[in-house]
């Protein structure tokens, strides 16, 4: 089976910094997903690694090491608007995506 | 394209009634996908479809759950009889191929009094 955990919840502080890690155990590991999911809302995709190292976009970072099973989400200047769940999800083998329970990340003024 | 939508929006049903959420993914993706999100389990994949065709079910809870998709354009979760314990948001979502990006539909709030 696949384990993937994220932690519960985070706050910043608006215009900071923030990182969100990931860890999972899986085999037959092929990518790693970050989706954003504001309240009521639907799950949005934000990157996609496939291989070791950081992948930027604009805002936005995400960061895998593969041999230690992490992976972690950067965000910069942080917005009100970045109040969100962030989800990290794990494609392994032939089974499709498992989703961690996500992380809530509260900015606050 | 309108992405994948969802109907309906909410759902409110009492226990032992019959709930049919459909979904109509992108044109063009081969792969269809229903979850279940609730805060203490968060999203589970409950069934997944390629070209229609059922791939894997080993995540809908019980027999009262069923899927289908017998078409390309349009796939129906349905629950009969419902349970207060089904109350979830349902998500659709699609993808090209296997392993590529999922887009999600808006979801179903289904709640079961």
């Amino acid at each position: 089976g696949q384990n993937i955990d994220q932690p519960t919840e985070m706050t910043a502080t608006e215009g900071a910094i923030v990182q969100i890690n990931c860890t999972y155990q899986t085999s037959g590991f092929n990518g790693l997903f970050w989706y954003q999911q504001h309240a009521g809302e639907a799950p949005t995709f934000l990157s996609y690694n496939v291989l070791d190292g950081l992948e930027e976009k604009g805002r936005f970072s995400s960061f895998l090491s593969r041999s230690k099973g992490y992976s972690y989400l950067l965000l910069k200047e942080l917005q009100m608007k970045d109040s969100a769940s962030y989800l990290c999800a794990v494609f392994s083998g032939n089974t499709p995506l498992v989703f961690g329970k996500g992380t809530r990340l509260s900015v606050i003024a | 394209d309108a992405g994948v939508i969802q109907s309906p929006r909410h759902e409110v049903t009492e226990m032992g009634q019959e709930v049919t959420l459909r979904c109509k993914p992108i044109s063009g993706h081969d792969y269809l996908f229903w979850y279940r999100q609730t805060m203490m389990r968060g999203l589970e994949l409950l069934i997944y479809f390629n070209n229609n065709v059922p791939i894997d079910d080993s995540g809908m809870p019980e027999d009262r759950f069923s899927a289908k998709m017998p078409n390309a354009s349009f796939s129906t979760l349905k629950i009969q009889p419902s349970e207060p314990r089904d109350s979830a948001v349902y998500f659709c979502a699609s993808s090209r191929l296997f392993g590529e990006t999922q887009y999600f539909g808006p979801g179903t709030r289904l709640l079961v009094l």
